[in-house]
């Protein structure tokens, strides 16, 4: 079946650090990508998409980009804020119903 | 457009009562999810629904789970007879659908059940 592997956490950075959390999948056919963030005390917010191959997501800083080649989704920022301390979730959808498929999230924390 | 809501947003219950969440979704959406989230884990699909329709449920949905979503609007998830393995986060989720889209599922701030 279908499946999203992403990088453990916590990750621990300083604030002005270069993020890159790393999203790799298994899936049959050509899924859609995305990475929904879970800030402290809030509910999953869709972060950044990308429908297919190459193409790159992009939202407050944050990029990713599509690759079949490697069947990844990495998330970048070049310069994380003690703001961007979350929960990080790469997900995938593969059916027409738009069911989403969660790797098992990563934590960031930023220290000023 | 207050969002997708949840109720209650805490519930404590004692192994072998049966409990009942509700969901209210953005209100022109017409495609329902439910998922739940273990602690340290991503959240697991539960079921779906396409207006009171319920199109798909996930094998993770035991025959003590039961959703419903009459005429379309709300939804409500019940568990009967919990057990310590039902504690977990239980998310809605509410989405458009139509066309050859992707429409962002937007989530409510969960339900959190705890069974003694």
């Amino acid at each position: 079946g279908d499946s999203v592997t992403q990088m453990e956490g916590p990750v621990t950075l300083s604030e002005e650090a270069f993020l890159t959390i790393n999203c790799t999948y298994t899936a049959t056919g050509y899924p859609s990508l995305f990475w929904y963030v879970q800030y402290p005390g809030e509910g999953l917010q869709l972060l950044l998409k990308a429908t297919k191959a190459d193409d790159k997501g992009s939202n407050k800083g944050f990029e990713a980009t599509y690759r079949k080649e490697t069947t990844s989704f990495h998330l970048e920022k070049g310069s994380v804020q003690v703001s961007d301390s979350a929960v990080y979730f790469c997900a995938l959808i593969s059916d027409s119903w738009g069911k989403l498929q969660f790797g098992a999230g990563t934590q960031v924390v930023v220290t000023p | 457009d207050t969002g997708v809501s949840q109720n209650p947003r805490h519930k404590i219950t004692k192994r072998g009562q049966n409990v009942t969440f509700r969901c209210d979704p953005i209100s022109e959406h017409n495609r329902l999810y439910w998922y739940r989230q273990t602690l340290g884990q991503g959240p697991e699909f539960l079921t779906y629904f396409q207006n009171e329709a319920q199109l798909e449920k996930s094998r993770l949905l035991s025959d003590r789970f039961s959703a419903e979503r009459p005429k379309g609007s709300f939804s409500t998830l019940e568990i009967q007879r919990t057990e310590q393995g039902d504690s977990a986060m239980y998310l809605c989720a509410s989405s458009l659908s139509g066309g050859t889209g992707l429409y962002e599922q937007y989530f409510g701030p969960g339900t959190r059940l705890t069974v003694t």
